[in-house]
């Protein structure tokens, strides 16, 4: 069981350039969510997503675009790559949550570390 | 919005040491959750509470809710050096279902 796979591992960006990181899930997860972590930050929400088709802003959205065609696929794009977004990024899933008391942990990926230079 | 903050941010014990790392919401949480991530890796999740004042434990770490579901806490007994990593708790508002709001964690240091 593959859970929540990211690529690339390890990124280095030129300023200006573009790129996009991949997240696919295989649990069938509908929530999906993109965060950033910067050494002794925590991690910092980029985007969500509850479902296929919606996307909605987390508390660091600005420089970051996402798309949430399918429910296993959940691609963040850089468009204009800045110094600031060097950082690791971690794309996380979870169950719905049904109940109150259901776990709806978070499965992480195992992270892309991302350089701009 | 919603703000989760914990302290400390560092703790560098001894092994065979207790370890405690606290945690507090701005608003009243559903659920919180906790997470440990070990160096160059990953956060992995440990345990969700939801009720107030709950209590739950695994193995030698226990964790808290506290009865207005605002703070927890995760105390480890008697550290070991396997219990090195940071700890993070992630909370959940009343609001929303879906969205996680982590602190920023505490790093464990461990000497053997």
């Amino acid at each position: 069981n593959a859970g929540v796979t990211q690529t690339p591992k390890f990124r280095i960006l030129k300023i200006g350039q573009s790129m996009t990181l991949q997240c696919t899930q295989d649990m069938n997860h509908n929530y999906m969510y993109w965060y950033r972590q910067d050494p002794g930050m925590g991690l910092k929400l980029i985007y969500y997503s509850v479902g296929a088709g919606i996307t909605d802003k987390g508390e660091v959205p600005n420089g970051y675009n996402v798309s949430r065609s399918t429910t296993e696929d959940f691609p963040l794009r850089l468009e204009l790559a800045a110094p600031s977004q060097t950082s690791v990024y971690f794309c996380a899933s979870s169950y719905s949550q049904i109940s109150r008391t259901a776990n709806t942990e978070a499965f992480f990926g195992q992270g892309t570390r991302l350089t701009v230079v | 919005g919603q703000q989760v903050m914990q302290i400390p941010q560092y703790q560098h014990v001894q092994e065979g040491e207790d370890f405690t790392t606290y945690c507090n919401s701005s608003t009243t949480l559903s659920n919180i959750q906790w997470y440990k991530q070990r160096p160059g890796g990953h956060p992995v999740f440990l345990i969700q509470l939801v009720k107030s004042g709950e209590v739950k434990k695994q193995k030698r770490l226990t964790f808290q809710f506290g009865e207005a579901k605002k703070n927890s806490s995760l105390h480890i007994t008697a550290t070991q050096t396997t219990d090195v990593g940071t700890y993070f708790c992630a909370g959940k508002d009343g609001g929303s279902n879906y969205k996680l709001t982590f602190g920023k964690g505490t790093l464990l240091t461990v000497n053997p």
